[in-house]
């Protein structure tokens, strides 16, 4: 079965440059998901997507922001990167409440990507 | 917000035998908690969820129990395999976000 896909999967970037990663979710999947985990620790959300438009927000920075396309892709900017910006990076989607279709909590989440800042 | 506790951080049981990994939650408006397993490199793997009006779910050796009274849940993985060595992450749900758990990291000891 097809799964989420993200990329790039490692990004070296240096500090106070941007970085754009990419999220591709499950055929079908209408709302994706953001969250940044740091070594050693649990996954921490970022920000939500449903029919692209943002329906929650968490600990993301100001110098983040993130977009979902017509096609229910997603891109996460970063701009401004600080050390502290290195972990890993996933993605995760859902499908989301529709026209005769129930609500489904279930979040598949992508491979990640690595994104460490030097 | 919601705040999800895990206990142990850590867990060793021999091959064959049961784990039971254990979290509570704060907030009485969470409705779905999932597990979830990682392996080292990976994005996290559901490996199964039980939503706030069910006490209990079982699929093959993985079980996970719901008391919404004492806002508990707890996974159970018998007759253990060295495949299930991971750190397994609890989760709850309120809203659209999942808070998780700080994670127990189950070694099987063959």
């Amino acid at each position: 079965a097809a799964g989420v896909i993200q990329s790039p999967r490692h990004l070296i970037k240096e500090k106070r440059e941007t970085a754009t990663l990419k999220c591709y979710p499950i055929p079908r999947h209408d709302t994706v998901y953001w969250y940044q985990q740091g070594p050693g620790q649990d996954p921490q959300f970022l920000i939500s997507f449903y029919e692209k438009m943002q329906s929650d927000k968490g600990s993301i920075p100001d110098r983040f922001s993130a977009q979902q396309f017509s096609d229910y892709h997603s891109e996460l900017n970063m701009s401004s990167l600080e050390l502290g910006d290195s972990a890993l990076y996933f993605c995760a989607s859902s499908l989301g409440a529709g026209f005769g279709r129930a609500l489904s909590y279930e979040q598949y989440f992508g491979p990640g990507t690595r994104l460490t800042v030097t | 917000g919601e705040n999800v506790e895990q206990h142990p951080s850590t867990l060793s049981v021999q091959e064959g035998d049961s784990a039971v990994i254990k979290c509570t939650y704060s907030d009485s408006a969470s409705n779905y908690f999932p597990w979830y397993k990682q392996e080292l490199g990976k994005g996290p793997q559901l490996i199964i969820d039980i939503r706030s009006n069910v006490g209990e779910k079982k699929d093959q050796r993985i079980a996970v129990t719901l008391n919404k009274t004492a806002k508990h849940f707890s996974l159970h993985i018998t007759e253990t395999q060295p495949e299930d060595s991971a750190v397994y992450f609890c989760a709850a749900k309120a809203n659209e976000k999942l808070t998780f758990g700080t994670g127990t990291r189950l070694t099987i000891i063959p």
